[in-house]
């Protein structure tokens, strides 16, 4: 069954450096997005991707955050000057179309020391 | 914010039949009723979605009231794997995010 893949499971970085997670969405869906998760909070959506630009985005995410899909098969996202509170659990998710189910990954367990 | 109230927390016997409500009254017509669930911080993952009619998979059978306004998630027979956190998301047609409320956590026991 196709899933999707996330890189690194678990990552630790300093506070102030840059760090980029990476996912590998269902080979043939269209629409990308990403998500995290603050330990003990709800899932929340932080931006959506089609055709090669952002197509909606949260107040969450601001100019720290960038996004990319860099060939035909990843799709990044780049976090700048990490902060303390940026630890979470980061969930990439991708779907077919915007009206069909998204599927997610496991997610990157991101931890900033 | 979520559109949908569930209650907080549920329990389920093993092997009997898990029925989580959901309650979106406030749902409008080209809006869609997704059910998802996630073990232990692991992704969420998807179970069923429906417009009006009731839907079945081979993962659960979802209900929806005639006025729309309210539905409920049957796991047939459940199993101590069911136990997760399971979130009801209103979702509009043509619009991708989902927006997660806090869900039910059901706890499965032997």
């Amino acid at each position: 069954e196709p899933e999707v893949t996330q890189t690194p499971s678990h990552q630790v970085t300093q506070m102030g450096q840059e760090v980029i997670l990476r996912c590998v969405p269902i080979s043939n869906h269209l629409y990308f997005y990403w998500y995290r998760q603050i330990l003990g909070q709800k899932v929340e959506f932080l931006v959506s991707f089609y055709n090669n630009e952002i197509s909606e985005k949260s107040e969450i995410f601001d100019d720290q955050f960038s996004v990319e899909r860099p060939d035909g098969s990843n799709f990044t996202l780049k976090i700048r000057s990490t902060k303390l509170e940026d630890s979470a659990m980061y969930f990439c998710a991708s779907s077919g179309t915007p009206d069909t189910e998204a599927f997610f990954g496991q997610g990157t367990r991101l931890t900033v020391v | 914010d979520a559109k949908t109230t569930q209650p907080p927390s549920m329990d389920c016997a093993e092997g009997r039949a898990a029925n989580l409500p959901c309650n979106h009254s406030t749902i409008s017509g080209n809006e869609y009723v997704y059910w998802y669930r996630q073990i232990h911080s692991q992704g969420p993952q998807y179970i069923i979605h429906g417009l009006k009619n009731n839907e079945t998979n081979e993962m659960a059978s979802l209900i929806i009231t005639e006025d729309r306004k309210s539905s409920t998630l049957i796991l047939p027979h459940a199993t101590l794997r069911d136990t997760a956190v399971y979130y009801c998301i209103v979702r509009s047609s043509g619009y991708s995010t989902l927006t997660f409320g806090k869900g039910t956590m059901l706890l499965v026991s032997p």
